[in-house]
């Protein structure tokens, strides 16, 4: 069954320093999204994505956050400047298309920021 | 605000007894509606998607959703050890293109032996 991949599966970084985060979603699908959960807290929308540009995007997601989807298969979430709060799993999600169609996560990337 | 309530638990049930599971939502054009369970430090897995008022089984799970009442369930039958895990339930407004999913902070289930 395809499922939506993300690399690495945990990311070290140092307060200050950029990060990329990089997922590979379900090969038809069209809308890409970014969640994040903060550890004991709820799944937080990030962003959504829909032909080449962002669809949605949520109070987190501020100007030191951007995506992109430099070829056909990879989506990514580049955090500038990270901060000590920025520690999270980071989840990438997939789906067919945007209404009435369920999402699909991939396995998350665990950033740890020091 | 949207916001999407769950009762935190944890739920406790004996193997083989139905675990019910309960999540109300206050927005009112919500449209889809999800039920993910989710391991400890794993990921969310969709169990269940439902849209329209009433009932909606596969296998051992059953999905009702009253948007009246702004209420979705769900219903695990013959409940297993293996269900033990947190169940996310996930609204989406699906309009205006709007397809992000609030997500409630969960239920714990834990099935017991």
């Amino acid at each position: 069954e395809p499922e939506v991949t993300q690399t690495p599966s945990h990311q070290v970084t140092q307060m200050g320093q950029e990060v990329i985060l990089r997922c590979v979603p379900i090969s038809n699908h069209l809308y890409f999204y970014w969640y994040r959960q903060i550890l004991g807290q709820k799944v937080e929308f990030l962003v959504s994505f829909y032909n080449n540009e962002i669809s949605e995007k949520s109070e987190i997601f501020d100007d030191q956050f951007s995506v992109e989807r430099p070829d056909g298969s990879n989506f990514t979430l580049k955090i500038r400047s990270t901060k000590l709060e920025d520690s999270a799993m980071y989840f990438c999600a997939s789906s067919r298309t945007g209404r009435n169609q369920p999402q699909h996560f991939g396995d998350g990337t665990r950033l740890s920021i020091l | 605000q949207k916001e999407v309530e769950q009762n935190s638990g944890p739920l406790s049930v004996p193997e083989g007894a139905i675990a019910s599971l309960n999540c109300t939502y206050s927005d009112r054009v919500s449209q889809s509606f999800f039920w993910y369970r989710q391991y400890s430090g794993k990921s969310p897995e969709l169990i269940m998607s439902i849209y329209s008022n009433g009932d909606k089984e596969d296998g051992r799970f059953t999905a009702q959703l009253n948007k009246a009442s702004q209420y979705v369930s769900l219903l695990i039958r013959d409940s297993q050890p293996s269900d033990s895990a947190t169940y996310l339930c996930a609204v989406s407004a699906s309009g205006a293109g709007s397809y992000q999913l609030t997500f409630g902070k969960g239920t714990k289930l834990s099935v017991i032996p």
